[in-house]
C-alpha cells in the first residue's frame, strides 16, 4: 500500500535560518505533490504544487522540489520567521483530485 | 482564493444522538468536496468523495450507514455522524475544488461524543 513519510515529527530552528523538511512516498505515482500549512484547530491551507514533470518551484520564501527517481520532496523555508510557526503537511495527488497527505512536520522558529 | 466555510467549527454531543456538519463554498461552485478525519498528531484520512447530485464514494474502511454524506447543490456538502459514539471523537475536515489541482479546507469541525 502506498506510504507517504514525513521523516520529522517536529523540527525546531533559530529565526533567520533555513527550514528544510522532507517528504519521501512509496508505492505511488503522483501527477503532483502539494504542501499545506496548518495551524492548530484549523483546516490546511495551500501553500505550493510541483508537478511530476518539474524540479523546483519557488514561492517568496517558500522553494519546493521534486525528485520522482528518489520519491522525495524538500520543502524549504528560507529566512524564517516565528510567524512561520506552523504543521506543513505534504500531500501527493493524481488526475481524480484525490489527495493523500503525510502526517506532517511541526515547525517552532525561536525568535 | 477561494473561501470554504465549515459548520460548525466546534461541537459536543452525546453518545448515541447524530451530528451534522456543513461545508459550503462562498465564492464558487464546487463540483465535487472531500471529507476527511484527523487524529492528533496524525495525516488527514480521505473518508469519502461527495459529488453534487449523485451519491458519495466512500474510501474503504467508512462505514457509509455512519457517516451519511449529501452533496444536494454545488455550494454544500452536509456530513451526518449518526448515533455518535465516543470513538467517533476527531477532527472532521472538508475541502472543495474548483477545477484546478489547488484544494481548498474548511476551517475543520472539532467533534467530541460524551
Amino acid at each position: 500500500s502506498q506510504k507517504i513519510e514525513q521523516n520529522s515529527e517536529a523540527l525546531n530552528i533559530q529565526e533567520g535560518k533555513t527550514a528544510t523538511l522532507t517528504c519521501n512516498y512509496t508505492n505511488y505515482s503522483p501527477a503532483y505533490l502539494q504542501w499545506y500549512r496548518q495551524d492548530p484547530g484549523r483546516g490546511p491551507v495551500f501553500l505550493l504544487l510541483i508537478r511530476e514533470n518539474e524540479k523546483e518551484k519557488r514561492k517568496e520564501r517558500l522553494k519546493v522540489t521534486f525528485d520522482t527517481t528518489l520519491k522525495q520532496s524538500l520543502f524549504h523555508i528560507t529566512a524564517s520567521q516565528p510567524a512561520d510557526s506552523a504543521t506543513y503537511l505534504c500531500a501527493l495527488g493524481r488526475d481524480d483530485y484525490k489527495l493523500s497527505f503525510g502526517a506532517g512536520t511541526t515547525v517552532t522558529v525561536r525568535a | 482564493g477561494a473561501v470554504v466555510s465549515q459548520h460548525p467549527s466546534r461541537v459536543i454531543c452525546k453518545s448515541g444522538t447524530s451530528v451534522k456538519i456543513e461545508c459550503r463554498s462562498l465564492d464558487f461552485q464546487a463540483t465535487t468536496m472531500f471529507w476527511y478525519r484527523q487524529f492528533p498528531k496524525k495525516s488527514l484520512m480521505l473518508m469519502a468523495t461527495s459529488n453534487e447530485g449523485s451519491k458519495a464514494t466512500y474510501e474503504q474502511g467508512v462505514e457509509k450507514d455512519k457517516f451519511l454524506i449529501n452533496h444536494a447543490s454545488l455550494t454544500l456538502s452536509t456530513l451526518t455522524v449518526t448515533s455518535a459514539h465516543p470513538e467517533d471523537s476527531s477532527f472532521y475536515i472538508c475541502s472543495a475544488e474548483q477545477g484546478s489541482t489547488e484544494a481548498f479546507f474548511g476551517q475543520g469541525t472539532r467533534l467530541t461524543v460524551v
